[in-house]
């Protein structure tokens, strides 16, 4: 079984600042992948960032980038330049190689302030 | 349709009805998933298909869910005598069923159960 834990529920940051977004996960697989989603108040959820375990690079999406540790289970996203639009919630999530479905963490509100 | 379609996008019933909730995924996309999404809180696993049968059903929370995706395309997910704690928002998405690969989600159906 997988878990995922976001410890942050808000975080707030001042548009065209930085700011960071916490996950841990837990897995007794070898390989598995790590996602970052964002869903705004329609609900839908949108892929941010994908990261495969057994790449050492962590992955960037233009101003979305990912710093993922390995042995220490984390797996956190940093927003550069941060935009009103990054207003949403955002949401860590597992699948390991085994399984077929995403595990989710509890989300994360981010509130980008002009 | 480009993405995902899942109708109705709000849907209020009463205690002890029946609800279907159907879903359109990607032309194409072989694995479908059904979630489900608490007020606060990250989406939990139901179901997931490939092609037209259930291959892992373990998230659904008891015998009056049920969900079927007879040509392997639409999918419909069906409450029994829905209670007040069904009170949800119902995700569906779609991937192309290469492992790892990005699974696209709809924006749900919020379901009241007064």
């Amino acid at each position: 079984a997988q878990t995922v834990t976001q410890s942050q529920p808000e975080m707030s940051v001042q548009e065209a600042e930085t700011v960071t977004l916490s996950c841990t996960y837990d897995t007794s697989e070898n390989n598995y992948y790590l996602f970052w989603y964002k869903q705004p108040p329609s609900r839908q959820m949108i892929l941010v960032i994908r990261q495969e375990a057994y790449k050492q690079q962590n992955a960037t999406e233009n101003r979305f980038s990912v710093n993922f540790q390995k042995a220490a289970k984390s797996f956190s996203l940093k927003i550069s330049d941060s935009q009103l639009g990054d207003t949403a919630m955002y949401f860590c999530a597992s699948l390991g190689d085994a399984g077929n479905m995403l595990t989710f963490g509890g989300g994360t509100r981010l509130m980008v302030k002009p | 349709g480009a993405g995902v379609s899942q109708t109705p996008s709000n849907k209020v019933t009463e205690k002890g009805k029946y609800v279907e909730l159907r879903c359109d995924p990607i032309s194409g996309h072989t694995a479908l998933y059904w979630y489900r999404q608490s007020l606060g809180q990250g989406p939990e696993f139901l179901i997931y298909f490939q092609g037209t049968g259930a291959a892992d059903d373990s998230g659904l929370p008891n015998d009056r869910f049920f969900a079927v995706r007879p040509e392997g395309s639409v999918s419909t997910l069906k409450i029994q005598r829905t209670e007040r704690g069904d009170s949800a928002v119902y995700l569906c998405a779609s991937s192309p069923g290469t492992r790892g690969t990005e699974a696209f989600f709809g924006q749900g159906t919020r379901l009241t159960v007064v």
